[in-house]
């Protein structure tokens, strides 16, 4: 059983169009977050939502909104997409926002934009 | 703003030889956690370190943490081919209210050649 998920994989979109991906975990986990990882290979996380509630907001242009229907639900979507925001994009979760263990991460969604 | 770095941020090493990974971070944390990413892949927990002088091991790696150096290392003892993959490391950091947040270091790409 995957315990973090995302759809899709890959995603291929032009400049200009608006695109989602969306992740599901099924640990029972109460947080979840978004993080980004460019070309570099570089991590930084995006947002974060705990039991449905937006708890850490990052310096994201405002393109980003995240939606998280239930806890074991969140999902990004991104409006007018841009060269930039070619990246793979992870979705974790952990048990608690202060959780003292790790969060998982799911597999990632590859986004490139041409 | 909280820095973490990662030293070296390229390791090639044969196996069978040691070596140790540094990370380094700029502000007072006692949670440090180890990550392991294959290409391609998501990331994978290793370590969560929670205390000053907390050592752990798994097979050919063991992680380390001075919170008052703030410092961890991750040392690999007797590489093999299977340990070739990027390691990074995150710093667990205070972000308002009852919140923490994850700042990762860069990253160092270890390949393990015969």
């Amino acid at each position: 059983d995957t315990a973090v998920s995302q759809t899709p994989k890959y995603l291929v979109t032009q400049m200009g169009n608006d695109k989602s991906i969306k992740c599901e975990q099924n640990l029972g986990h109460d947080t979840m977050y978004w993080y980004k990882q460019d070309s570099k290979k570089f991590l930084k996380i995006m947002f974060s939502y705990n039991n449905k509630e937006l708890i850490i907001n990052e310096t994201v242009p405002n393109r980003f909104s995240p939606k998280s229907p239930d806890k074991a639900h969140l999902n990004l979507h991104i409006n007018s997409l841009e060269l930039g925001d070619s990246a793979v994009y992870f979705c974790a979760s952990s048990q608690a926002p202060r959780d003292p263990y790790e969060q998982y991460f799911g597999p990632g969604t590859r986004l490139t934009v041409t | 703003e909280l820095k973490v770095e990662q030293n070296p941020l390229f390791l090639s090493m044969q196996e069978g030889k040691n070596y140790t990974i540094y990370c380094n971070y700029s502000t007072t944390s006692d949670r440090l956690y180890w990550y392991r990413q294959d290409p391609g892949k998501s990331l994978e927990s290793l370590f969560v370190l929670l205390s000053n002088g907390a050592v752990k091991q798994e097979g050919r790696l063991m992680a380390s943490l001075d919170t008052k150096a703030r410092l961890s290392t991750l040392h690999i003892t007797a590489a093999v081919h299977d340990l070739s993959a990027t390691y990074f490391c995150a710093v667990d950091i205070y972000s308002g209210g009852s919140n923490y947040k994850l700042t990762f270091g860069k990253g160092t790409l270890l390949t393990v050649n015969p």
